[in-house]
């Protein structure tokens, strides 16, 4: 059974400081990961899809990286602003289907 | 302007009563979702739909029910028998219910039921 988990559970840092969010995952055999960012309240926002074939992704200030062998993917955000600050989540799905394993989350406090 | 919507932002209903939850969108998209988030437990399924007039169950589908009578739309309803309703209802969909696309979520409803 397939299990996401993301480590912390919340991060706190100074702005303009690179960080690193993690997710790791049971089962290597994924066909995509998806990293997604929530402000409170709010939806989930979609940052950056990496297919199984991929090693990374990026979108400005963002890059996700992928590793199936060790389970791993690693979002990496530059130059963090205040307004990075949210909850970022990663997801997998389930076999060949749309439906998404997530993982529970961290929630990123970027200090002014 | 493409994308998904759902209404209302906010819910309130008393215990016992049936609840419908809108989903819309205009992404022309064949796959539709429903995902239930609740503070520490992350966000699980509760149905899902791969094209109009069909739909399965996830997760937790015990307590609701769903339509799919047009491409666009993706109803939930609440009823009664779930017994713990209250809680952050996303509505999420892709071009195909298959894992090489981009999920897309709409806005999201708060149900509180008292």
């Amino acid at each position: 059974k397939q299990e996401v988990t993301q480590i912390p559970a919340a991060l706190s840092v100074p702005e303009g400081e690179n960080l690193v969010l993690n997710c790791s995952f049971t089962d290597s055999a994924i066909y995509n990961l998806q990293w997604f960012r929530q402000d409170p309240g709010k939806g989930l926002t979609s940052l950056l899809l990496i297919q199984s074939s991929q090693r990374e992704q990026t979108s400005g200030r963002l890059n996700a990286s992928l590793d199936k062998s060790s389970g791993r993917s690693t979002l990496y955000i530059a130059a963090s602003q205040p307004g990075d600050s949210a909850t970022y989540l990663c997801a997998v799905p389930r076999s060949n289907t749309g439906k998404l394993i997530f993982g529970q989350g961290t929630t990123l406090q970027v200090k002014p | 302007d493409g994308g998904i919507t759902q209404s209302p932002k906010y819910l309130f209903r008393k215990e016992g009563q049936n609840v419908t939850l809108s989903c819309e969108q205009n992404l022309n998209h064949d796959a539709m979702y429903w995902y239930r988030q609740d503070p520490g437990q992350g966000l699980r399924l509760i149905y899902y739909s791969q094209i109009v007039n069909d739909f399965q169950k996830g997760d937790i589908a015990e307590g609701y029910s769903v339509s799919r009578e047009k491409k666009e739309s993706f109803p939930l309803t609440v009823t009664s028998a779930q017994k713990n309703p209250t809680a952050f209802y996303l509505c999420a969909s892709s071009i195909q219910g298959r894992s090489l696309y981009e999920q897309y979520f709409g806005p999201g409803t708060r149900l509180t039921v008292t």
